[in-house]
């Protein structure tokens, strides 16, 4: 079974904080990395697919980079605001199942207070 | 906008009652897929399936089972349900590619007394 990491657990920061989170994933047989958004009684949303090292991509205030090399992906939010309060988790395309699956980290909690 | 639905949204049964957990999309996905996720712990896959009359277990065993017999709708059953069975559970659908994301389903939680 693959192993994702996320950290921190979670995360509370003030309105206008600048913050970023972790994600490890086996370094070996790497396809795709992807990037989710769950906020509180809604569906998980979609935010990055990244498949190549030193990959970077933005989404607003949201932007993710990628080393394939070292196993890692940050997730960086600038200027938090309390709309951002979601977990968030990454999810790695696991080569065990022809790379048609995903396997999620726990994800990381992010409260931001007003 | 997604278009993945589940129902029930939430639902309260007794132990032994056979429940089926329904899933539809109108995207004309193929691939489809049920997860289950317990409080504090990761979404885990229990099921996919690649199209029609396809279906394939996840990396978490699970008593469930499930079907696909209309590209659309991927129904997870459970025929006699217990409490350790309390979770909740996801249905998402996707294309195919590299860089295909999957679309979530709102969700359904279970709570077996």
């Amino acid at each position: 079974i693959l192993n994702v990491e996320q950290s921190p657990q979670s995360l509370h920061v003030q309105e206008g904080d600048s913050t970023n989170f972790t994600c490890s994933f086996p370094s070996s047989n790497f396809y795709a990395l992807h990037w989710y958004r769950w906020e509180t009684a809604k569906s998980p949303e979609a935010l990055f697919v990244m498949t190549l090292n030193g990959d970077e991509k933005k989404k607003g205030r949201i932007s993710a980079t990628l080393n394939t090399k070292e196993g890692y992906s940050y997730l960086y939010i600038k200027g938090s605001q309390p709309e951002d309060s979601a977990t968030y988790l990454c999810a790695f395309k696991d080569p065990n199942s022809g790379y048609s699956t995903l396997t999620f980290g726990k994800g990381t909690m992010l409260l931001v207070s007003p | 906008e997604a278009d993945i639905y589940q129902t029930p949204r939430y639902l309260v049964i007794g132990t032994g009652k056979k429940i089926t957990l329904e899933c539809s999309q109108t995207m004309g996905h193929d691939k489809m897929y049920w997860y289950q996720q317990d409080p504090g712990m990761e979404l885990h896959l229990i099921h996919y399936s690649y199209g029609v009359n396809s279906t394939e277990k996840g990396d978490l065993s699970s008593e469930s089972t499930v079907s696909r017999i209309r590209t659309e709708h991927f129904p997870l059953t459970l025929e006699s349900a217990r409490p350790s069975h309390t979770s909740q559970y996801l249905c998402a659908s996707s294309g195919t590619g590299p860089e295909e994301t999957q679309y979530f389903g709102p969700g359904t939680r279970l709570l077996v007394l």
